[in-house]
């Protein structure tokens, strides 16, 4: 049974260009959350989905940041016009149901912006 | 927003030692999480905790969910060197219902052979 899937694991961008960062989660799992890692930080919650759906939002930035989970494919994290505050680990975890608190988190992608 | 006090920041202790590390917050939390976390991976579920008072052990790690559900704390008996890492408590706010952690800053261990 594999395991959360992110890609990529590292990915280098230039101030202004868009990154786009994958999340499959484990078998089964049918809730996704991301968070962000900065250096020597933990990890802050950044948006949670369920398929087709946003259902918790509160710690995504208001602008740029957009994330999707479709009925088909992985889930997506889009940053558009990436600045270089913007470099972090991106971390998604996913779990079997709400109620069940025990998320499994992926990798994690770098994202370094030039 | 709400925070997670987690100490101590590192330790650097000597194999076979045991180690105990905790979080505390003024809310109220109904999940406690412990991960381990090592340089360029993701975080890895140590143990998970669900009642107050729960006192929960996987192999030599060993953690409690505090009775006033507002603290937590791990140990690790007899460490060896492969302990090194960063541990993370999580947990899940009592007045939340999407499942979102909240971290807390990490205890970075180093283990001396």
């Amino acid at each position: 049974n594999a395991g959360v899937m992110q890609n990529p694991r590292h990915l280098v961008r230039r101030r202004g260009q868009e990154a786009r960062l994958r999340c499959s989660p484990m078998k089964g799992h049918s809730h996704v959350y991301w968070y962000r890692q900065l250096p020597e930080e933990g990890l802050k919650f950044m948006v949670y989905l369920q398929k087709e759906n946003i259902i918790d939002e509160s710690g995504m930035p208001k602008e740029r940041f957009s994330a999707e989970f479709p009925k088909e494919g992985p889930s997506i994290l889009r940053i558009q016009q990436v600045v270089r505050g913007d470099s972090a680990a991106y971390f998604c975890a996913s779990s079997v149901t709400r109620e069940d608190n025990e998320q499994f988190f992926g990798p994690g992608t770098r994202l370094t912006v030039l | 927003g709400q925070q997670l006090n987690q100490s101590p920041q590192s330790m650097f202790i000597q194999e076979g030692e045991d180690v105990s590390m905790n979080c505390t917050s003024s809310s109220i939390f109904n999940t406690w999480l412990w991960y381990k976390q090592d340089p360029g991976e993701g975080p890895v579920l140590l143990i998970a905790l669900y009642k107050a008072g729960e006192l929960t052990s996987n192999g030599r790690l060993t953690a409690q969910f505090g009775i006033t559900r507002k603290d937590s704390f791990l140990n690790i008996s007899a460490s060896i060197p492969s302990d090194v890492g960063i541990y993370f408590c999580a947990g899940q706010l009592g007045s939340s219902n999407t499942g979102k952690l909240i971290f807390g800053q990490g205890t970075t261990l180093q283990v001396k052979p």
